[in-house]
């Protein structure tokens, strides 16, 4: 079993609707939890970072940690035709003070968002 | 100009062959870490590096070797190619004392490769 989970989609939405990604995890340590953005043929780029469990609103974008479920969402309101791209979760532990740096990430969604 | 290059951008070997994928940073970073991305599996730990003098193992090392020139290059050799090392490689960089969450790490274009 994976550490992190992840639908991979492909998921395909008209534009305006609200977009619902989603992962599941299973490592207990993680304690930070980012969203990624891959655009076609480009590197992943930091969209969103949450600590811990709760909520992160960001514009059009919030993220929401459940812990107590392993589980992680990404909302997208009023999307775009520009969100289209491969969107990614990540984890991170933290051992004593020392944070490791290491990121464990999710398979990736495929988000289609047509006009 | 971009924070982190890669080069080549894309590659197309034998099997067999050894080559090497090259990684250089203007982020001033210490932390260095090489991944591939395989359709459906998302991103792979191969190698990373907190430091010149500090290598480290990823998930799946094998068939893969590093290089740590300086602070900010970071190379990526397969001694021996072999097909199912076609993928994409990122390489990334990541700043423990920075403002910005330590685990934020930035990525360079990607590198292309497909054996043959």
């Amino acid at each position: 079993q994976k550490e992190v989970e992840q639908d991979p989609g492909p998921l395909s939405v008209p534009e305006g609707a609200i977009v619902s990604l989603n992962c599941t995890y299973s490592n207990s340590a993680f304690q930070y939890f980012m969203w990624y953005r891959q655009y076609s043929r480009k590197g992943p780029e930091l969209l969103m970072y949450t600590y811990s469990s709760g909520n992160k609103e960001d514009g059009r974008f919030t993220a929401q940690v459940d812990k107590s479920s392993k589980y992680i969402s990404l909302f997208i309101r009023d999307s775009q035709p520009s969100d289209s791209a491969t969107y990614l979760c990540a984890m991170s532990a933290r051992a004593g003070g020392t944070s490791y740096g290491k990121l464990t990430f999710g398979q990736g969604t495929i988000l289609t968002v047509h006009p | 100009d971009a924070d982190v290059t890669q080069t080549p951008r894309n590659r197309i070997t034998k099997t067999g062959k050894r080559i090497m994928l090259e990684c250089s940073q203007t982020k001033g970073h210490d932390r260095m870490y090489w991944y591939r991305q395989d359709p459906g599996l998302g991103l792979r730990l191969i190698y990373y590096s907190f430091d010149v003098k500090d290598i480290n193992k990823g998930e799946i090392s094998d068939g893969y070797s590093v290089s740590r020139q300086a602070q900010a290059k970071f190379s990526l050799s397969l001694e021996s190619a072999i097909p199912n090392q076609t993928a994409l490689y990122f390489c990334a960089t990541s700043d423990p004392g920075g403002r910005i969450p330590q685990e934020t790490q930035y990525f360079g274009p990607g590198t292309r490769l497909l054996v043959l």
